[in-house]
């Protein structure tokens, strides 16, 4: 069975500390791997797409590296802020299936 | 673009009635997706559509749960007859290519007493 699974479900850290969360999959036969961020009552927010002939992907504070070999994909979020409290996604898109296979998410509160 | 639209954002509805929710995915994406999310079972896939067509409803839970595009603007997933357990927040996304970044819209919070 394809499974996505986020590690941990929930961290609490102070503001200013470099994180990162973890995501892992049980297939290396995917597409593409993408991370959300999603709001409490709210929709998914997009926050990268790392194909998979790519090795990292970064957006602002925001770096996504992948490792297909390992099964493997971490989101690492430079000197977080407390707006960046949310619940953080990864999602992959195995070859076989056609369709998005979505971790648990990681439950992030960063203090101020 | 005004990114995928969903309405309504909030349904409450009594055991047994008929539910219809409606999607109106990104200008020119040919891909559309249901997803359903829960607390218990996360994020699933419920079906999903290219170029109008379905492709992909594995995911659908009952035959109480329908389906359809009839254009590329426009989609419906519906509940007949809804059920407590159908509670959930429904989401549409779409993309244009399968391979392709997913947007989704803001999602309709189905709540069925």
């Amino acid at each position: 069975k394809q499974e996505v699974t986020q590690i941990p479900a929930a961290l609490s850290v102070p503001e200013g500390e470099n994180l990162v969360l973890n995501c892992s999959f049980t297939d290396s036969a995917i597409y593409n791997l993408q991370w959300f961020r999603q709001d409490p009552g709210k929709g998914l927010t997009s926050l990268l797409l790392i194909q998979s002939s790519q090795r990292e992907q970064t957006s602002g504070r925001l770096n996504a590296s992948l490792d297909k070999s390992s099964g493997r994909s971490t989101l690492y979020i430079a000197a977080s802020q407390p707006g960046d409290s949310a619940t953080y996604l990864c999602a992959v898109k195995y070859y076989a299936g056609n369709m998005l296979t979505f971790g648990g998410g990681t439950r992030l509160m960063v203090k101020p | 673009d005004a990114g995928v639209i969903q309405s309504p954002r909030h349904e409450v509805t009594e055991m047994g009635q008929e539910v219809t929710l409606r999607c109106k995915p990104i200008s020119g994406h040919d891909y559309l997706f249901w997803y359903r999310q829960t607390m218990m079972r996360g994020l699933e896939l419920l079906i999903y559509f290219n170029n109008n067509v379905p492709i992909d409803d594995s995911g659908m839970p009952e035959d109480r749960f329908s389906a359809k595009m009839p254009n590329a603007s426009f989609s419906t997933l519906k509940i007949q007859p809804s059920e407590p357990r159908d509670s959930a927040v429904y989401f549409c996304a779409s993309s244009f290519f399968v391979w392709d970044e997913q947007y989704f819209g803001p999602g309709t919070r189905l709540t069925v007493t």
